[in-house]
Parts: structure tokens; C-alpha cells; sequence
């Protein structure tokens, strides 16, 4: 299976401190997104990284990719209780197709 | 602008019931995708259209299970006998193909169904 898995599960730390998710997939892509799924919401879009891109930024998000070791992290900075969510990474199908394959998840909580 | 939408929000339903999930795309996005969620397994694909044409099903559970998508618009996900381990949470999204097929546009999601089979 292509679907990648986040680690940590589950993620508890203090407002303002700084939050590191990574994700790992298992073939080749050509890009990796992250989402973000308040509770009881659908899934929200956060960054999408080229599999040619290392790094990339959005406001307080940082995402980094190494496809030589077919992983991805994602960074909140100075988090807030409002980011308090699950985040998926999600890898392209590859071979044209544009379904794409989600993570497990991590689930994250601020607290204030 | 209006996002992807989907009704009912919440389904309680008989075990052999037909259930209808519907959905209504973001205006001028030519991809729809039909997701399940569970705690056990995660977030599921069961179905994807590109232009109106089903291209994936192979994630769609069993022939209980059958989805359309009449028109650019609109798409509905039926189950049909319903039985209790259908209980999730459904969700629609869809997405630009622009860029072609393998460029993964990001996927817009409705806030789900939550079907509860009894």
C-alpha cells in the first residue's frame, strides 16, 4: 500500500511551543500535501511539496521532503490552542492518476 | 464562494435501509472523490470521477455500495442494504484537474456525512 503513516499518533504540548510531525510513504510521488481536520470537519488543505522541492514554508508551517528516505516532516511554529487538530499527510497515486493516498494522522493538542 | 457541500450532516438509519449521500462540488472543479473514515481504519477512498466518469472504484466495499455523478454538479453515494459496519463518517471532495492528470491539485472537502447504522 502506498498510504503513508505519521508518527507521533498523538501529540500533546504546551502554547507556544513548537510542534514536529513527520510522515513516511512507501513508493515513489510526485508531491506530498498536508491536511489538517478540525474535530467533527472535513479535511483542510495546508501545503503541497514537489517531490524536486526540500523545503517549503506557509506562515508558521515549515514542511520538509527527503524522497531518498521517502519521508516528509511537518513543523508548526509558537503553536496555539487553535491549531489543536489531526494532520494527514496524503502521496499521489503516481502513473497519471490524481487520487491520492492518505496517512494514519496525528493528532495534535495545544494547550493553553 | 460556497464549498464543497454534502447532505444529510447526520444519518441514523434501520440496518437494511437504502441510504443516499449527497454531494455537491465546488463549482468548476472537474474531480470528485468519495471518502469513508473510521477510527479502525483511517480515511478510506471508495470512489473518484474525473469529468463525470467514474475512473477508481476499486476502493468501493462491496456491490452494496454505488455511486453517480449525473452531471458536473451533483453526486450521490448509495447503500443499499445498509448494515451496521457501514457506520462512518462519508466524505466528498474535489479538486481542479488543471495542471493534467498527476499534478494532484488539493482536494476540497464538505464536512461529511455521519451515517449510523442501527
Amino acid at each position: 500500500s502506498q498510504q503513508g503513516e505519521e508518527d507521533p499518533q498523538a501529540l500533546s504540548i504546551q502554547e507556544g511551543e513548537n510542534a514536529t510531525m513527520n510522515c513516511s510513504y512507501k513508493t515513489s510521488i510526485n508531491n506530498l500535501q498536508w491536511y489538517r481536520q478540525n474535530s467533527g470537519r472535513g479535511l483542510v488543505h495546508l501545503i503541497l511539496i514537489r517531490s524536486n522541492e526540500r523545503e517549503k514554508h506557509s506562515g508558521r508551517l515549515r514542511v520538509t521532503l527527503d524522497t531518498s528516505k521517502k519521508s516528509s516532516s511537518l513543523l508548526i511554529t509558537a503553536s496555539r490552542a487553535a491549531d489543536t487538530a489531526s494532520y494527514f499527510c496524503a502521496t499521489d497515486a503516481g502513473g497519471g492518476a490524481n487520487n491520492l493516498f492518505f496517512g494514519t494522522g496525528t493528532r495534535l493538542t495545544v494547550i493553553p | 464562494d460556497a464549498g464543497v457541500i454534502q447532505s444529510p450532516r447526520h444519518e441514523v438509519t434501520e440496518m437494511g435501509q437504502e441510504v443516499t449521500l449527497r454531494c455537491k462540488p465546488i463549482s468548476g472543479h472537474n474531480s470528485l472523490f468519495w471518502y469513508r473514515q473510521t477510527m479502525m481504519r483511517g480515511l478510506e477512498l471508495l470512489i473518484y470521477f474525473n469529468n463525470n466518469v467514474p475512473i477508481d472504484d476499486s476502493g468501493m466495499p462491496e456491490d452494496r455500495f454505488s455511486a453517480k455523478m449525473p452531471n458536473a454538479s451533483f453526486s450521490t453515494l448509495k447503500i443499499q442494504p445498509s448494515e451496521p459496519r457501514d457506520s462512518a463518517v462519508y466524505f466528498c471532495a474535489s479538486s481542479s484537474l488543471m495542471g493534467g492528470r498527476g499534478s494532484n491539485q488539493p482536494q476540497h472537502f464538505g464536512d461529511g456525512t455521519r451515517l449510523s447504522i442501527l
